[in-house]
């Protein structure tokens, strides 16, 4: 079974950049596409996009086009989500998850998440 | 865009059954899936394709989709169902989450 790891909790300020990691292990990892979730305090959950490491075909939420980037080492099994110039509103719990198909998918394991802080 | 609507709390006694509703335009045409989030955990799938429930979630749980709403139906609420529950559809070309309904078990 795939498992998802996530690197650690980040601190950032305005403007500066950030790229974190979600590792999978287990069969197949490259096969599945990886996607982003977004949790915003208290709020509901928001998808950014995914992504298939065996190629890197990646598709994005038109609500996060040009926010993010998404990306993949398929030699280490390992997704990322990156951003150039953090703001605030940035904070936030990031989950990456699991998909067997990118169009009408359903996510069927999930990371543990990272948590952003952007804070002057 | 395509909005899906859930109440904002539902609660349950024990034993008792909870009904948590997730409304869209003509749902019943997508396949709904439901996710159940602890406090400070990590969202997991307990009902994919409007009604199958993946290995390991409790026969409790179960779902139902037709017309404008879908339906996710916890049998026999216990304690540890006490979560944060969020639906999810498909539209176009984009994941859609509902603001999710918090259950409390009392």
């Amino acid at each position: 079974e795939v498992q998802l790891v996530q690197s650690g909790a980040e601190v950032r300020k305005p403007g500066e950049s950030l790229k974190i990691s979600c590792q999978g292990s287990g069969d197949s990892f490259t096969r599945f596409w990886i996607g982003w979730v977004r949790q915003m305090p208290g709020k509901g959950l928001e998808w950014l996009g995914f992504i298939f490491p065996e190629n890197s075909d990646t598709r994005y939420s038109p609500s996060f086009q040009g926010q993010v980037t998404i990306s993949a080492d398929r030699s280490i099994t390992t997704v990322y989500l990156q951003w150039t110039r953090l703001q605030a509103s940035d904070t936030a719990i990031y989950y990456c998850a699991r998909s067997h198909i990118p169009v009408d998918p359903h996510f069927d394991s999930w990371g543990h998440g990272t948590p952003v802080t952007v804070s002057s | 865009s395509y909005d899906l609507t859930q109440p904002l709390s539902v609660s349950v006694a024990p034993g008792q059954t909870a009904t948590i509703t997730c409304g869209g335009d003509n749902i019943e045409t997508k396949n709904v899936q439901w996710y159940q989030q602890m406090p400070g955990q990590a969202p997991v799938m307990v009902i994919y394709r409007d009604a199958i429930r993946p290995s390991g979630i409790p026969e409790r749980f179960s779902g139902s989709n037709s017309g404008n709403t879908a339906t996710l139906t916890i049998s026999r609420a216990q304690a540890e169902d006490e979560a944060d529950y969020f639906c999810q559809v498909w539209d176009t070309t984009t994941v859609v989450f509902g603001p999710g309904t918090h259950v409390t078990v009392l």
